[in-house]
């Protein structure tokens, strides 16, 4: 079965510009999350949607961050205007679905940096 | 969720058994323990998971105590391609979120 993909795989941008990645999920995951992952850290949740509605976006920097999940199925996230500290490894992951004891599935990822 | 706490890092020899310790004191009843892993520029790999009982796939094995205060990840055979971090997480299930914590740095050494 196809894996979750994730685009681009590289992004660099200035600082104040903006931003935006894609994420197709694993087909028929109801639950899909965004990470973000600055260097020799472990992946911090930005946001989890429950098909196309958000369960959790406590840390999501909503003044610059915006995050939609089309019908459903494919996400993107926005950063709008970028900072330096942006500069981190996006993660997109997708599982079955809250309360299904199932593990999560990640993308490769999008590198970002902020210059 | 429960928080974890991991050694920072650890090395092991090829082809020995590594074991990774995870402490999770306040684990509640209907929480589990999951294990992931992120290989150096990949997301991160689902291992296994466990609530109450050992568990063992082909990958690894989990053994959690009996008061699930705290578990072990098995790799029985550590291969270079295991040197990863490994990430031990205490969630209601799969579907809530994941909180990751800094991990465990595994070197395995020929």
């Amino acid at each position: 079965e196809a894996g979750v993909a994730q685009s681009p795989r590289y992004k660099i941008i200035e600082k104040r510009q903006s931003v935006a990645f894609w994420c197709n999920p694993i087909s028929g995951h109801a639950t899909l999350y965004w990470y973000q992952q600055i260097l020799g850290q472990g992946p911090k949740l930005l946001i989890q949607f429950q098909n196309n509605g958000v369960v959790d976006d406590s840390q999501l920097p909503k003044d610059r961050f915006s995050a939609e999940r089309l019908k459903g199925v494919d996400s993107t996230l926005k950063i709008q205007p970028a900072k330096l500290e942006d500069s981190a490894v996006y993660l997109c992951a997708s599982s079955l679905g809250a309360g299904r004891d199932t593990e999560a599935f990640f993308g490769q990822g999008t590198r970002l940096t902020v210059v | 969720d429960a928080k974890t706490t991991q050694p920072p890092s650890m090395d092991c020899a090829e082809g020995r058994a590594a074991n990774l310790p995870c402490n999770h004191s306040t684990i509640s009843g209907n929480e589990y323990v999951y294990w992931y892993r992120q290989i150096h520029s990949q997301g991160p790999q689902y291992i296994i998971h466990g609530l109450k009982n050992n568990e063992t796939n082909e990958m690894a094995s989990l053994i959690i105590t009996e008061d699930r205060k705290s578990s072990t990840l098995i790799l029985p055979h550590a291969t270079l391609r295991d040197t990863a971090v490994y990430y031990c997480i205490v969630s209601r299930a799969a579907g809530n979120k994941l909180t990751f914590g800094g991990g465990t740095r595994v070197l395995v050494k020929p």
